[in-house]
Order: C-alpha cells, then sequence, then structure tokens
C-alpha cells in the first residue's frame, strides 16, 4: 500500500526566506508520480509541481522547487522567497502505476509566513 | 477555460437527509475523482469516473454513498441519510483523456456539515 509521511504539522516562516517541506513517501513500483498541492485558507487545492519518478531533473516551477532524491524515498518541497500569501497547508501526493488514478495524499503542513 | 467547478460550495443537512453534490469537469476532461478530505486530515480517494463508468469506486463506504457521470452534464456524489460523521470537505477533480494519469485539477469543494 502507499504512504505518504509528512512529519512537519506546522511551520513558521520570515518573509523573503525559504522554506523546506518534508515529505516521504513509500511504494514498490518503479513508476509514480508525486504532486504538491497548496490549500489556502479559502479551502481551494491548488496544484503546485509535479515530479515523475523516471524524472532525470528536479522539477521547478517559479517559486517552487521539488528536491527528488529516489533512494531515500523523499520528495521535499522548497518555496524560496517567501510571501505572505504562501501561508497555506500543504500536501504532498502521490501516484503509482498500480493505482494510475489514485492520489494518495500526506496529512499536510501549515505553512504560516511572518513579516 | 473555467476550472473545475463544484456546487454548492457549503451544504447543510440534518441527520437522516440526503445531500447531492456537483461536480463540472474542465472542459474537455472527461475522467472525474471524488475525494473527501476529513477535518485535519489529507485527502481521501473515493471514485474515479468516467462518462457513464464508474472505473473505481473501492474507496467508497459500501453504503449511502453512490456517483454517477452522466453522458450530459455534471457529476453528481449522493449521500443518503447522512451522519454527523459525513461532516467533510469532499473534492471533486478532474482530468484530461489524454494526460488521465498526471495532472488532476481540483475543484474549490463542498463543504458538507450535517447537524
Amino acid at each position: 500500500a502507499q504512504k505518504i509521511t509528512q512529519t512537519q504539522p506546522g511551520m513558521f516562516v520570515q518573509e523573503k526566506e525559504a522554506v523546506t517541506l518534508d515529505c516521504t513517501y513509500d511504494t514498490s513500483d518503479p513508476s509514480y508520480g508525486l504532486f504538491w498541492y497548496k490549500q489556502p485558507s479559502s479551502g481551494e487545492m491548488i496544484f503546485l509541481i509535479y515530479q515523475g519518478s523516471y524524472d532525470q531533473q528536479n522539477a521547478t516551477e517559479g517559486r517552487y522547487s521539488l528536491n527528488f532524491q529516489k533512494a531515500r524515498k523523499s520528495a521535499n518541497l522548497v518555496i524560496s522567497a517567501s510571501q505572505l500569501g504562501d501561508s497555506a497547508m500543504y500536501f504532498c501526493a502521490m501516484r503509482d502505476d498500480s493505482n494510475d488514478y489514485k492520489l494518495s495524499f500526506g496529512a499536510g503542513t501549515t505553512v504560516t509566513v511572518r513579516a | 477555460n473555467a476550472g473545475v467547478m463544484q456546487n454548492p460550495r457549503h451544504l447543510v443537512r440534518r441527520r437522516g437527509q440526503e445531500a447531492r453534490l456537483r461536480c463540472s469537469p474542465m472542459k474537455g476532461h472527461s475522467h472525474v475523482y471524488w475525494y473527501r478530505q476529513l477535518p485535519e486530515e489529507g485527502l481521501k480517494f473515493m471514485v474515479y469516473l468516467q462518462k457513464e463508468n464508474i472505473i473505481d469506486e473501492s474507496g467508497m463506504p459500501k453504503e449511502r454513498f453512490s456517483a454517477e457521470f452522466p453522458k450530459e452534464g455534471p457529476s453528481i456524489l449522493r449521500i443518503q441519510q447522512v451522519v454527523r460523521g459525513d461532516s467533510a470537505a469532499y473534492f471533486c477533480a478532474s482530468s484530461p483523456r489524454d494526460r488521465a494519469y498526471n495532472e488532476q485539477f481540483f475543484g474549490p469543494g463542498t463543504r458538507l456539515t450535517v447537524l
């Protein structure tokens, strides 16, 4: 069974600094995808970034980058130059090819950006 | 191009009543997924549908819950005889046929409160 672990329930970061959100996963399938979503207080789920298990390079999308360490089964999200609008809950999710449409989500990490 | 639409955004029901949650996928998307988010938890997969077909409903409770995605109109998640434990946020996501295994685009969710 798939498992996503986010060990940081909450984090504080100073505006303009970088923050790293941890995510480890467990799967026996060699082909899988990893996702990060942002959920602000308004409740919607916003897709941030995707990393495929066979991708050679770490994914980047603007201020978001994914530190993908396949051997350690970790897919940490790095948010650079934090902004007040980054305050939200962040979820790591995984899809593997044995369940190629189901996303399995971690419990989430709350990020609070301080001015 | 409008995103995934869900309505209502908030729904209040008394125990024993029925709840109907609607999801209109993004234009051109023929795959719909429903997830449930209990308070302080990540999203849990419920059901995966394509037009007129239920592909996987392994995450749905066996009783009282049903889902459909007709040829015309939105996808409907129906909860009969609601109980307090059904109180949660219900998210719909959609993906395009040719990228069914990558991004899932989420709607804003429906927050169900059972009194």
